[in-house]
């Protein structure tokens, strides 16, 4: 079945610095790529999506970068601020899962200030 | 004000227990999905809803029993069968059950079993 892995598993970063989450997923036939913020004790957010039409998308300091080819996509954080540090979690919908989530394992993102 | 609702946000039992855990929406949706969050993994499907009186297994169902009979609740019932029930348990829902519909999930039912 489909297999979503998440690097890294937890990502310290000074505020003001960019932080970048990997994930790759192996089902070829995948069109959704959301990623969702977790806060602690509460449920996850969706933050930003792409669909495997769209190479890139922005939205403030928050970007999402997709290689089809690689079977990669990536969550960019510019700028990042102390509100920034959640648990972020990335997820792909394989085609063979019935066209539901598969969710990566997680990346604990600290922003010291 | 819209949104999902999970009661209680706290629940312990003991082992050998039946447990209900609430889900209930307001958001019109049709879609309804659980999921159990251990530390250190994502989130892993147990049953998910496209429609009322219909559902489905997700990958890790043994042990859990869910309904549907009203659009906006779909409660999740962990059953003594379960082998390792503590854990945090999520509800979330969409406005279809195609892949490209953001999913909204709840607040989240910690449940301590022991």
């Amino acid at each position: 079945g489909e297999n979503v892995e998440q690097h890294p598993s937890t990502l310290s970063v000074q505020e003001g610095d960019s932080a970048v989450i990997k994930c790759t997923y192996s089902d070829s036939a995948s069109n959704y790529f959301p990623w969702y913020k977790q806060e602690l004790g509460k449920g996850p957010q969706l933050i930003i999506d792409i669909r495997s039409n769209v190479g890139e998308k922005k939205d403030q300091r928050i970007a999402v970068t997709l290689n089809k080819t690689a079977k990669h996509f990536s969550l960019h954080i510019t700028e990042t601020q102390p509100e920034d540090s959640a648990v972020y979690f990335c997820a792909a919908s394989p085609m063979e899962y019935g066209n539901k989530l598969v969710f990566g394992a997680g990346t604990i993102l600290r922003v010291k200030s | 004000d819209g949104g999902i609702t999970q009661s209680p946000k706290y629940l312990f039992r003991k082992e050998g227990q039946n447990v209900t855990l609430s889900c209930e929406q307001n958001l019109n949706h049709d879609a309804m999905y659980w999921y159990r969050q251990d530390p250190g993994q994502g989130l892993r499907l147990i049953y998910y809803s496209q429609i009322v009186n219909d559902f489905q297994k997700g990958d890790i169902a043994e042990g859990y029993s869910v309904s549907r009979e009203k659009k906006e609740s779909f409660p999740l019932t962990v059953t003594s069968a379960q082998k390792n029930p503590t854990a945090f348990y999520l509800c979330a829902s969409s406005i279809d059950p195609g892949p490209a519909y953001e999913q909204y999930f709840g607040p989240g039912t910690r449940l301590t079993v022991t």
